[in-house]
């Protein structure tokens, strides 16, 4: 199973809006809509921002929105922020087999 | 609040057993409303899913690794645990434990992060 393709970097200035893809098959991302984005600082753990395609867990800013289209899926960051500077990673539930498999990372930098 | 924290050995050689440990604070193990796992992260690379367990003992693995990995639970100590054997230069990687949601199995918590090196 293959990693879901995501850009390698993305950047915008303050207060901009930025928007990464996420790019699975039929198999993943094209069937479930357990797709999630997490954040990861350098040397930290990541933090899921997004979970089941477009919901925010407790906490999260309502400038991180997702959505998808066919298998394709996508997070974007409005009124971008100093500390949005990050690494994201997205995720989707892959059957009952492979289960998870991550996206390849993108760096977002402001 | 949750807190997740791995421990175990730091620096394996080739061929040993990697074997970790998740203490889990502040929430119950033997909650049926999640699921406990390990996920890795190769130095510079990206992230692996490497396997979960319900606190009933099921357990499911990343096919890649599924013949080297067994993952446990002990709900006594409020403790989850992996061992990967017969590792190699390519299992280097930071180790996290995490919890995940039976609604939409999202990694909602994680733990800091442990660095395994293998390295004769």
């Amino acid at each position: 199973q293959s990693a879901l393709t995501q850009p390698a970097s993305v950047s915008g200035s303050p207060g901009q809006s930025v928007t990464i893809s996420c790019t699975g098959t039929s198999s993943d991302v094209g069937t479930y809509q357990f797709v999630s984005w997490y954040q990861q600082h350098p040397g930290k753990a990541p933090r899921l921002m997004i979970y089941e395609v477009n919901r925010r867990p407790s906490g999260i800013s309502n400038r991180f929105s997702g959505s998808k289209s066919g298998s394709t899926a996508s997070l974007t960051i409005s009124g971008l922020q100093t500390e949005d500077e990050a690494e994201y990673y997205c995720c989707s539930f892959a059957g009952s087999n492979i289960f998870y498999v991550f996206g390849t990372g993108t760096k977002v930098t402001v | 609040q949750l807190l997740l924290k791995e421990s175990g050995p730091g620096l394996l050689e080739p061929s040993e057993t990697l074997s970790l440990t998740c203490s889990v604070s502040g929430g119950s193990i033997g909650s049926s409303e999640y699921y406990w796992g390990w996920t890795r992260q190769p130095p510079g690379k990206g992230l692996e899913w490497i396997g979960t367990v319900y606190y009933s003992g099921n357990t499911f693995s990343n096919p890649s690794l599924r013949s080297r990995v067994t993952i446990s639970v002990d709900t006594s100590k409020n403790q989850f645990s992996l061992k990967l054997r017969s590792v190699t230069a390519a299992d280097t990687a930071v180790y996290y434990c995490v919890r995940q949601a039976t609604s939409g199995w999202p990694f909602d918590y994680w733990g800091q992060g442990t660095l395994v090196t293998v390295s004769s």
